[in-house]
């Protein structure tokens, strides 16, 4: 079975800083991590993914997220927030026999100016 | 051109009507979804079709109905609405476990 968490339903961060949200997961099978945003009124869109390979992978925004398989974490990072970041995320898990995902809670990010 | 599309956007009605939102992609994908979004940002899976079959159907009130006439396709049809059915519902679709393509949403409130 698999399960998401998402560590802080709220994070703020000031504009220029680390942008660090954290996703943990459980898996009984090789997963795909997924990291989605979602800005107000909108629906969501995929900011990155892992499925097989590398590690740490990049995404669009300057996004980036490390799959560690020791740590069952795919924690989300941006080197320096910028205020178009304000928006949901949520970190979503998928076995990769495709039959089973779920979506974390979210965690809703405010950017400080 | 937009890939997942939803139709209406916003939906208004009263306690105890029917109502139907409708779901279309033209990303060729194999598999699609509703979703419900509670006012809390909580995404709940709701439906899932691959290749016009049911292959997720989660605790939901037998009042909520999908349909999906062919793989481009899948319409959600609420009878009876209540209160607590007023929330935002996403489209989503996607070939087998990848990527995921939501729609814009329909954000229905009953009153």
């Amino acid at each position: 079975a698999q399960s998401v968490t998402q560590l802080g339903s709220h994070v703020s961060v000031s504009e220029g800083a680390l942008v660090l949200l954290r996703c943990n997961y459980s898996s009984s099978v090789p997963p795909y991590l997924f990291w989605y945003v979602q800005y107000p009124n909108q629906g969501l869109q995929l900011l990155l993914k892992y499925t097989t390979g590398a590690t740490l992978v990049k995404g669009i925004n300057g996004f980036e997220a490390e799959f560690k398989k020791s740590e069952t974490s795919f924690h989300l990072t941006k080197p320096s927030a910028h205020m178009s970041d304000a928006a949901e995320y949520f970190c979503a898990v998928i076995a990769n026999t495709g039959n089973q995902f779920y979506f974390g809670t979210g965690t809703s990010l405010t950017v400080i100016p | 051109d937009t890939a997942v599309s939803q139709t209406p956007k916003y939906l208004v009605t009263q306690m105890g009507n029917d109502k139907s939102i409708k779901c279309e992609q033209n990303l060729g994908h194999d598999t699609m979804y509703w979703y419900k979004q509670d006012s809390k940002k909580f995404l709940k899976i709701m439906f899932s079709y691959n290749n016009k079959e049911l292959i997720i159907n989660e605790t939901v009130p037998n009042r909520f109905s999908p349909k999906s006439p062919d793989k481009a396709h899948l319409n959600l049809h609420i009878n009876s609405l209540e209160l607590g059915d007023s929330a935002v519902y996403f489209c989503a679709s996607s070939h087998y476990a990848d990527t995921q393509y939501f729609g814009p949403g329909t954000r229905l409130t009953v009153l």
